[in-house]
């Protein structure tokens, strides 16, 4: 079994600070790890995907993650927020040891960048 | 052009129409997907297709049917709409070849359903 967590709904931060957005997951094996973001009266557009190798994976406008297997986590960080980062964003998880073709996303936690 | 193109964008229905939401991909991928997305619950898997022949449930898949038309083309379909079907509906496409299959996502149809 998969599962994915996003332990908040909201994040807020000034422009100009870093910026981090949890999430954890759960798999039987080894896990794919993806990240999205939704913009308003949009779809989803992919930000950066974890699969093996080097645990800090960096993806676009500047966000990177950070897969952490002792503690089950792979965080999206930014060092300096934007107000344009402001959206929604999807942690997703696909167990591909278990045998899972179909990845699982969180919740969604918005992110909101204050001026 | 977008990769992955839904309509309608936006379509308001009564309560017990048949309604039909499209997808089409230029992506040349055999893979996609519906979803659907309510606030405070994320994405939630409708139906999902591994290539034309291949149509599978996903986790909520009553009330709604599908149809492959083509490697490109996926439909929805909402045989007797209800209101707790009022969503924002997703149709995706991915490939597996691309490490790790992401998804490429539509801009979404906003279906409200009085």
């Amino acid at each position: 079994a998969q599962s994915v967590a996003q332990p908040e709904d909201q994040v807020n931060v000034a422009e100009g600070n870093p910026l981090t957005v949890k999430c954890t997951y759960s798999v039987s094996g080894n896990p794919y790890l993806f990240w999205y973001v939704q913009y308003p009266n949009r779809g989803l557009q992919f930000l950066l995907k974890y699969i093996t190798g080097d645990n800090l994976v960096k993806g676009s406008y500047g966000f990177e993650a950070e897969f952490n297997k002792s503690q089950t986590s792979f965080h999206l960080k930014k060092p300096s927020a934007l107000v344009s980062d402001s959206a929604l964003y999807f942690c997703a998880v696909r167990d591909i040891t278990g045998g899972s073709y179909i990845p699982t996303f969180g919740r969604g936690t918005s992110l909101i960048v204050h001026p | 052009d977008a990769d992955v193109t839904q309509t309608p964008r936006n379509r308001i229905t009564k309560t017990g129409k048949r309604i039909m939401l499209e997808c089409s991909q230029t992506k040349g991928h055999d893979r996609m997907y519906w979803y659907r997305q309510d606030p405070g619950l994320g994405l939630r898997l409708i139906y999902y297709s591994f290539d034309v022949k291949d149509i599978n449930k996903g986790e909520i898949s009553d009330g709604y049917s599908v149809s492959r038309q083509a490697q490109a083309k996926f439909s929805l379909s909402l045989e007797s709409a209800i209101p707790n079907q009022t969503a924002l509906y997703f149709c995706a496409t991915s490939d597996p070849t691309e490490g790790g299959d992401g998804y490429t996502f539509g801009s979404g149809t906003r279906l409200t359903v009085v």
